[in-house]
């Protein structure tokens, strides 16, 4: 059964870069037919899609996050990272990993999430 | 680019069925037949319920369906139950080879 865990900091100063990173249990991340992505929630509002990347390196961004996202790859070690950089507080949010079919048609299953809140 | 128009709440009666809807563009949700649809319990994991606009993965019940026409999907719960009481998002590949997110349907069973 494929699982997926986040693990980072919980808290994140402004304007400094935000560091997740979803460690996948059960399953190879190095699978043609799937992206590893990443989704957050901010308190009291919706889903926002973030990014995603395949294991050969293709990635995919949230037009309005584009210029601050990174995500990547490790397959030796089975994870996929996100960093945010320039945060702020609007980024305090419930950051989840998940795996995504191709054409994003599904998402799952996702990780328990993660709670970072943006604050000096 | 814009989410997914969603209604901001529905409510209904144990046994009764109701539908949520979600709008989008020719660009998203009428461009492609890969609109998902998720329930969410606050403080818990996202769940999958529908996905290619009307497919049930495994072990999802089938009172939860998914239809579309034109820019609107369409998530129907039939058989209302306690449990279904969450919030629902549907989200749609788009043509820039992206994700959207509609902007969440709370659900309250009376």
């Amino acid at each position: 059964q494929l699982q997926l865990q986040e693990s980072g900091p919980g808290l994140v100063k402004p304007s400094e870069t935000l560091s997740l990173t979803c460690t996948v249990s059960g399953g190879s991340i190095s699978s043609k037919n799937y992206y590893w992505g990443w989704i957050r929630q901010p308190p009291g509002k919706g889903l926002e899609w973030i990014g995603a990347v395949h294991y050969d390196g293709r990635n995919y961004f949230n037009p309005s996050l584009k210029s601050r996202v990174t995500i990547s790859v490790d397959t030796s070690k089975n994870q996929f990272s996100l960093k945010l950089s320039s945060v702020t507080a609007a980024d305090t949010a419930a950051f989840y990993c998940a795996r995504l079919g191709l054409w994003f048609r599904d998402i799952d299953p996702w990780g328990q999430g993660t709670l970072v809140t943006v604050s000096s | 680019q814009s989410a997914l128009t969603q209604p901001a709440s529905v409510s209904g009666s144990p046994g009764q069925s109701i539908t949520i809807s979600c709008t989008g563009t020719s660009s998203d949700v009428g461009g492609y037949n890969y609109v998902s649809w998720y329930q969410h319990h606050p403080g818990k994991a996202p769940k999958l319920m529908i996905y290619d606009v009307s497919n049930r993965p495994s072990g999802v019940s089938n009172r939860f369906s998914g239809s579309k026409s034109g820019n609107m999907a369409s998530l129907t719960i039939s058989g209302l139950q306690a449990e279904d009481e969450a919030d629902y998002y549907c989200s749609s590949y788009t043509g820039r080879s992206t994700l959207v997110f509609g902007g969440g349907t709370k659900l309250t069973v009376l």
